[in-house]
């Protein structure tokens, strides 16, 4: 059972314009959604992250929108630049007990920017 | 500062060999460590975690294993590898900024088992 999905494996968009990444969960029991961005053969770096409790939050180009109703989250980018170039996951986070949260992720999300 | 050891950074072993990666981190007490695995085109599966020494958590029965010998080592580990092993594998450290929480991952380590 796919609690994190990222419909989209890729996405094209041109430099300057505005990239829409879409991510769905299942479990109302998240708590943090986080976006996290990856180059081949690094670690993910974090993004973004945003608060059950909100609907928006905002950091220079990115910005993560969640709509608890429809259980959909989506980071924008704007304006996209060649570097933004990478894989994209979208990350749920739940207290699974005791002092601990588990991060589930989504299959990622190939992005690419043209010049 | 806070920061996240991982290694080594690549690695090829052949089939039914020992495996240990280790990661450590440092500028922090008690932290809770994960192990993930992102396997070619597929996202990164949650192997392991461990919220102290000796406590070990696994969300994936597998060929794997994990040891928190020290506050700040998580270790992965197998007695035999198998192919299907084959994978970039990552260690996570979680950590509390203010309200909310942030995930820090290593640099990875690039398995391939042949």
């Amino acid at each position: 059972d796919q609690q994190v999905k990222q419909n989209s494996p890729s996405l094209s968009v041109q430099e300057g314009r505005i990239s829409i990444l879409n991510c769905d969960y299942t479990n109302s029991m998240f708590d943090y959604f986080l976006w996290y961005k990856k180059y081949p053969a690094e670690g993910p770096t974090f993004l973004i992250s945003i608060s059950s409790i909100k609907d928006k939050n905002e950091d220079g180009r990115f910005t993560v929108f969640l709509n608890k109703s429809a259980k959909h989250l989506s980071l924008h980018i704007v304006p996209s630049q060649p570097g933004d170039s990478a894989v994209y996951f979208c990350a749920a986070s739940a207290w699974s007990g005791g002092s601990n949260y588990k991060l589930t992720f989504g299959k990622g999300t190939l992005l690419t920017v043209n010049p | 500062s806070q920061t996240i050891h991982q290694w080594p950074a690549t690695l090829v072993q052949p089939v039914g060999s020992p495996l240990s990666l280790e990661c450590t981190v440092e500028g922090t007490s008690n932290p809770n460590l994960y192990w993930y695995r992102q396997a070619a085109g597929r996202g990164l599966q949650l192997l392991f975690y461990s919220v102290g020494i000796g406590q070990i958590s696994s969300e994936v029965p597998q060929n794997l294993s994990a040891s928190r010998p020290q506050d700040r080592q998580f270790i992965l580990s197998s007695k035999k590898l198998l192919l299907s092993d084959s994978g970039f594998y990552l260690c996570a450290w979680i950590y509390w900024r203010g309200a909310s929480i942030g995930y820090t991952f290593g640099s990875g380590t690039r398995l391939t088992v042949v």
